[in-house]
Order: structure tokens, then C-alpha cells, then sequence
């Protein structure tokens, strides 16, 4: 079983639709990230978490320590939101500072 | 402020050659990682550098290596290419303190990244 786990890993939805991604990890961390990655391979960071939640436009993150999990979700989703969204951890027992990553969420939003 | 460098974006090798990466962090971060992302493995952690140290390595093979620079600058490297190499090579810089809490605490900047193609 990987240590993180993500769902869905695919997901399709019209541009109004209000998104949530899952993610689930099975280890002590220190923070969860989530990342945007746009065909082409660029990855850009998203949000940084260590409890709690965080928003930034129509972003929104949360994450729940005790349940160890953590969702990601999109307000008024728009076409250009369509890439591979990805939850990683790091400060694992075992991994230090180095991201372990989930197998990624490909959204595509529909005009 | 520029973002992380990554040189060259595309490359092409042959089986059998040997390929160099480079990677220029963010201006005052010291802590670089590299990743390799493959459609079949997803995202993979290579190595970590911090302070021209490797602090951290992943479960690769001895082909890969790399090293850091006093400038912070990174580079890896891959011998005798194999045609399982072909991938997206990132990097990752990160500004860190020295204390155990800002180093499990703080965010990564990534890279475009190198495609690499063996053939």
C-alpha cells in the first residue's frame, strides 16, 4: 500500500462545478503539499499544510491530523484549472524533508 | 526573483551514454532534491542536497548521481543510459534554517524540468 493515496485519479467535471480531491496518508508528516502540474511538466506548489485550512483565490485546502487526511477543493471551476493535481508529504519518520508523492488526480473541466 | 533553473528542458540520448543535468535553485535557498517521473512509477525521489552535502538518497540504482555546488547549483548525472531513464527529471530547491522544525516545514520550489529521451 502506497503512503499516500489520492482519489479520484481521474475526474471530469463543467466549468462552474465546485471540486474536491482527496488525498490520504498512512504515515506521521510533518506538512502536506499540494501541486498543480500542466502538460509541459512544470509543477508549481499550491499549498503548504501542517493543520487546518488554507485558501488562496478559488482554492481551498484542509486537513484533518487525527484522520490523516486532506482534501483540496475548487470553487467555480474554470477550463484553465484542468491539469494533474497531486498530494505529497514530507517529514515522514523514515524520509526527512523529501516529498513522497500520490499518484496524482487528472482533472479536466469542461467549457 | 528568478524561479528554479532547470538545463537542458529536452534531451535525446543513446543507450550506453552518459547524460548531465543541471539545476539552479532560487536565489538563497541551499536545499535542492531531484525527482524522476515516469507514466508507470509517478513521481520518484532521487537525492538531496543541502549545503554541497547529500543529506537524503532514494532507491536508485549507482548509475544516478549528483553533486551541489558552493553556489548552491546542482547538477546530476546519469551513466550508461538505459532506455527506462526516459523521463521527466525535476528539481526541487527549498529555503531551510538549520533547525529540525524548518526543515521538515518548509515548501518546495520546482523546476520545468528535463524531458529525456533514451533511444
Amino acid at each position: 500500500k502506497n503512503e499516500v493515496e489520492q482519489s479520484p485519479q481521474n475526474l471530469t467535471a463543467q466549468e462552474g462545478e465546485f471540486i474536491t480531491i482527496n488525498c490520504s496518508y498512512s504515515v506521521g508528516i510533518s506538512a502536506l503539499h499540494w501541486l498543480q502540474q500542466h502538460p509541459g511538466g512544470g509543477i508549481v506548489s499550491l499549498f503548504m499544510l501542517s493543520s487546518g485550512k488554507k485558501k488562496h483565490g478559488r482554492l481551498i485546502a484542509t486537513i484533518n491530523i487525527q484522520e490523516k487526511h486532506s482534501s483540496l477543493h475548487i470553487t467555480a471551476s474554470h477550463p484553465r484549472d484542468s491539469a494533474v493535481y497531486i498530494c505529497a508529504v514530507s517529514g515522514t519518520e523514515t524520509s526527512g524533508s523529501r516529498l513522497t508523492f500520490g499518484e496524482g488526480t487528472q482533472l479536466t473541466v469542461n467549457p | 526573483k528568478a524561479g528554479v533553473t532547470q538545463t537542458p528542458r529536452y534531451l535525446i540520448k543513446t543507450r550506453g551514454q552518459q547524460v548531465t543535468l543541471s539545476c539552479s535553485p532560487i536565489s538563497g535557498h541551499r536545499s535542492v532534491s531531484w525527482y524522476q517521473q515516469t507514466p508507470g512509477q509517478g513521481l520518484q525521489f532521487l537525492f538531496e542536497y543541502f549545503s554541497e552535502t547529500q543529506r537524503n538518497k532514494g532507491n536508485f540504482p549507482g548509475r544516478f548521481s549528483g553533486r551541489q555546488f558552493s553556489n548552491s547549483r546542482s547538477e546530476m548525472n546519469v551513466s550508461t543510459l538505459e532506455l527506462g531513464d526516459s523521463a521527466l527529471y525535476l528539481c526541487a530547491s527549498s529555503l531551510e534554517g538549520s533547525s529540525r522544525v524548518q526543515v521538515l516545514n518548509t515548501e518546495a520550489f520546482f523546476g520545468q524540468g528535463t524531458r529525456l529521451t533514451v533511444v
